[in-house]
C-alpha cells in the first residue's frame, strides 16, 4: 500500500531550536509539496520540487525555512531558528501529474513553546 | 492563475439530509479539480476528481460533484448525510506551476457538522 510517510508525527520544541521534518514520497512520484496548515491561514503551499529540483519556495519565510530533496526518497523541511508562530501542522504530499491527485502524508504537528 | 473559493466555512446538516458544499474555481485553462476530506488528526484523502471526462464525477462514500463550466463551479453533494461524514472538506485545483509544472491550490475548507 503506497503512502507518503512523514516523521516525526509530533514535535514540541523550544523557541530558537532547529526543527527538521522528513518526508518519504511515494516511489515514482516526480513532484513533492510541503504545505502548512493553521486555523487562521488554512493550507498554505510552502515549497515544491519536481524531479528533486526546487521549483517554487515563495511561500516560505526565507530567513528561517529551508527545503531540500537530498535524494528521490527523502524530502526535508528545516526551520532554524524556530518561533512560536511556526506552530502548525506541516504536510508533505507527492504526485506525478496535474491530472492526478496529490497524495498526502499524515502530517507533523509542530509546537514551538 | 488558478484559484478556488469555498463558500461557507461551516455547514450543518441533519443526519439523512442532503449535503451540499460549494466550490467555485478560477482558471485560464481547463482545470483539473479535486475534493479532499480531512478527518481530525489525519492527512487529506481524495474524495473525487474531475479531469475533463464526465462532468458528473462519483467518488467514495457516496459523494459526487458536478463540473459546470458556465458557472465555474464544482459543488460537492451527497444525498443523505451520515454521522461519519463530519469532517473538513477541501476543494482544490491543479495547474499554475512554472513552465509546464503544476501545483495544487486549495480552498479554505468547509467544516461539515452532522446533527443527529
Amino acid at each position: 500500500d503506497a503512502r507518503v510517510t512523514q516523521t516525526p508525527r509530533h514535535k514540541v520544541t523550544e523557541m530558537g531550536q532547529e526543527v527538521t521534518m522528513r518526508c518519504q514520497p511515494i516511489l515514482g512520484h516526480n513532484t513533492v509539496f510541503w504545505y502548512r496548515q493553521t486555523m487562521m491561514q488554512g493550507l498554505e503551499l510552502l515549497a515544491y520540487f519536481r524531479n528533486r529540483a526546487p521549483l517554487d519556495d515563495s511561500g516560505m519565510p526565507k530567513d528561517r525555512f529551508s527545503a531540500e530533496m537530498p535524494d528521490a526518497t527523502l524530502a526535508t523541511l528545516k526551520i532554524q531558528p524556530s518561533e512560536p508562530r511556526d506552530s502548525a501542522v506541516y504536510f508533505c504530499a507527492s504526485g506525478f501529474g496535474q491530472a492526478t491527485e496529490a497524495f498526502f502524508g499524515q502530517g507533523t504537528r509542530l509546537t514551538v513553546v | 492563475a488558478q484559484s478556488v473559493t469555498q463558500l461557507g466555512s461551516h455547514v450543518s446538516v441533519s443526519e439523512g439530509a442532503l449535503v451540499l458544499l460549494r466550490c467555485n474555481y478560477s482558471s485560464s485553462v481547463p482545470p483539473y479539480l479535486f475534493w479532499y476530506v480531512q478527518y481530525p488528526n489525519q492527512g487529506l484523502q481524495l474524495l473525487l476528481k474531475y479531469t475533463s471526462a464526465a462532468t458528473l464525477v462519483k467518488g467514495i462514500n457516496g459523494f459526487e460533484a458536478e463540473f459546470k463550466k458556465s458557472e465555474t463551479s464544482f459543488h460537492l453533494t451527497k444525498p443523505s448525510a451520515h454521522m461519519s461524514d463530519a469532517a473538513e472538506y477541501f476543494c482544490a485545483v491543479s495547474g499554475g506551476g512554472t513552465s509546464g509544472t503544476y501545483k495544487y491550490i486549495f480552498g479554505t475548507g468547509t467544516r461539515l457538522k452532522v446533527l443527529a
